[in-house]
């Protein structure tokens, strides 16, 4: 079984510019989780969807994070305008269900300059 | 607020010994506990979970223990390799939120 496909694996941008991630779940899972991890804590959760609708987004500072899952299996992740606490990686989950053990991407490391 | 501590930032443990993670909640309505595992520049992976009806849940080297009275879990590695070594992090939820929230991580040596 393929895992959860995460690009880029690196980026590097300057505050004030935008940038997106993109994900690909494991075939079948329904449920897609972006999380965002700072160094030396756990992940975080910012958005999670049920096929392509959100189920939870009260962490994701909707002023300058956006997520779609437009037809319910590929995900894409923006950030615009980025800020300086913005550095983190930004990790895919995905599963078949919301009480089943999630399955991570091995994350995009973006550095903010 | 943290809801899910993990109080050890790292342990060292001599290969072939028992390696012990513990983690501590906050919040009694969690009943679903998860351990994963973390190496550098990899995603977390699932190793072992625990249902809040049950008290202790084996899966070849890997036990955990839930204290839900003490609001405690913990990770039994035995014995420990060198394949061992790496970040494990403590999650938890509760049946009326699925979300998970997670610990900080524990670093795991494992020395030769």
């Amino acid at each position: 079984e393929a895992g959860v496909a995460q690009s880029p694996r690196y980026k590097i941008i300057e505050k004030r510019q935008s940038v997106a991630f993109w994900c690909n779940p494991i075939s079948g899972h329904a449920t897609l989780y972006w999380y965002q991890q700072i160094l030396g804590q756990g992940p975080k959760l910012l958005i999670q969807f049920q096929n392509n609708g959100v189920v939870d987004d009260s962490q994701l500072p909707k002023d300058r994070f956006s997520a779609e899952r437009l037809k319910g299996v590929d995900s894409t992740l923006k950030i615009q305008p980025a800020k300086l606490e913005d550095s983190a990686v930004y990790l895919c989950a995905s599963s078949y269900g919301t009480d089943q053990p999630q399955h991570f991407g091995d994350g995009t490391r973006l550095s903010i300059l | 607020d943290q809801q899910v501590k993990q109080n050890s930032p790292s342990l060292s443990v001599q290969e072939g010994r028992i390696s012990i993670l513990n983690c501590d909640y906050t919040n009694s309505m969690f009943d679903y506990f998860l351990w994963y595992k973390k190496y550098p520049a990899e995603g977390p992976t699932f190793l072992i979970s625990i249902s809040s009806i049950k008290d202790k849940n084996e899966d070849g080297r890997f036990t955990v223990f839930l204290n839900k009275s003490a609001k405690h879990l913990s990770l039994h590695i035995v014995p420990s390799q060198p394949g061992d070594s790496a970040v494990y992090f403590c999650a938890a939820s509760g049946q009326s939120n699925y979300q998970l929230i997670w610990g900080a991580g524990t670093k795991l040596i494992i020395k030769p």
